[in-house]
């Protein structure tokens, strides 16, 4: 049962920031938002994670809502490597917790 | 040069056989995952250990068994019982609750 909806695919040129969606409207209180990405026939990569604040890192930045039902993971200068899968998950912190991965949107940075 | 190695990274199985990938961390975690992944899907959880000579079924562990007796491996057998076993299994590892998995690059199984 998929806890984040995400569009299938979507484009930008390389060097522009790159924003990719994501809607997580059951989100609960003691939840995380998660974002990995997969290169094709790669292992997924971490990027980030949040719960209330917006985060950045040198990978890129978390901007979730102040209602927490949606975010958007921005790589501020997108580049051909940046080609991937991008995963949006919702976690708890349990430690029993596990990560489930929905198909993700795809994302091709044109030259 | 800490991380999580699978090998083989090809892997063809006849029919009826049984097949064991392996994966391995040298990252000192506690936690450590399979995941099975089919073209164009997310992926999907198989087993999981949270700590040495314990381990709980994924999502779809039907056909598969796996083994934790060291900290650093994590071997997954796919055996006869699974009747559509082509697929990319991903191994993972984390520290004990912590957020962060990380993965090894994959093992690709064709059946012949």
């Amino acid at each position: 049962d998929a806890k984040t909806t995400q569009p299938p695919s979507m484009d930008c040129a390389e060097g522009r920031a790159a924003n990719l969606p994501c809607n997580h409207s059951t989100i609960s209180g003691n939840e995380y938002v998660y974002w990995y990405r997969q290169i094709h026939s790669q292992g997924p990569q971490y990027i980030i994670h949040g719960l209330k604040n917006n985060e950045t890192n040198e990978m890129a930045s978390l901007i979730i809502t102040e209602d927490r039902k949606s975010s958007t993971l921005i790589l501020p200068h997108a580049t051909l490597r940046d080609t991937a899968v991008y995963y949006c998950i919702v976690r708890d912190t349990g430690a029993n917790s596990k990560l489930t991965f929905g198909k993700g949107i795809t994302l091709s940075v044109r030259p | 040069d800490g991380g999580i190695t699978q090998s083989p990274k090809y892997l063809f199985r006849k029919e009826g056989q049984n097949v064991t990938l392996s994966c391995e961390q040298n990252l000192n975690h506690d936690a450590m995952y399979w995941y099975r992944q089919d073209p164009g899907q997310g992926l999907r959880l198989i087993y999981y250990s949270q700590i040495v000579n314990d381990f709980q079924k994924g999502d779809i562990a039907e056909g598969y068994s796996v083994s934790r007796e060291k900290k650093e491996s994590f071997p997954l057998t796919v055996t006869s019982a699974q009747k559509n076993p082509t697929a990319f299994y991903l191994c993972a590892s984390s520290e004990q609750g912590a957020e962060t998995q990380y993965f090894g690059p994959g093992t690709r199984l064709l059946v012949l």
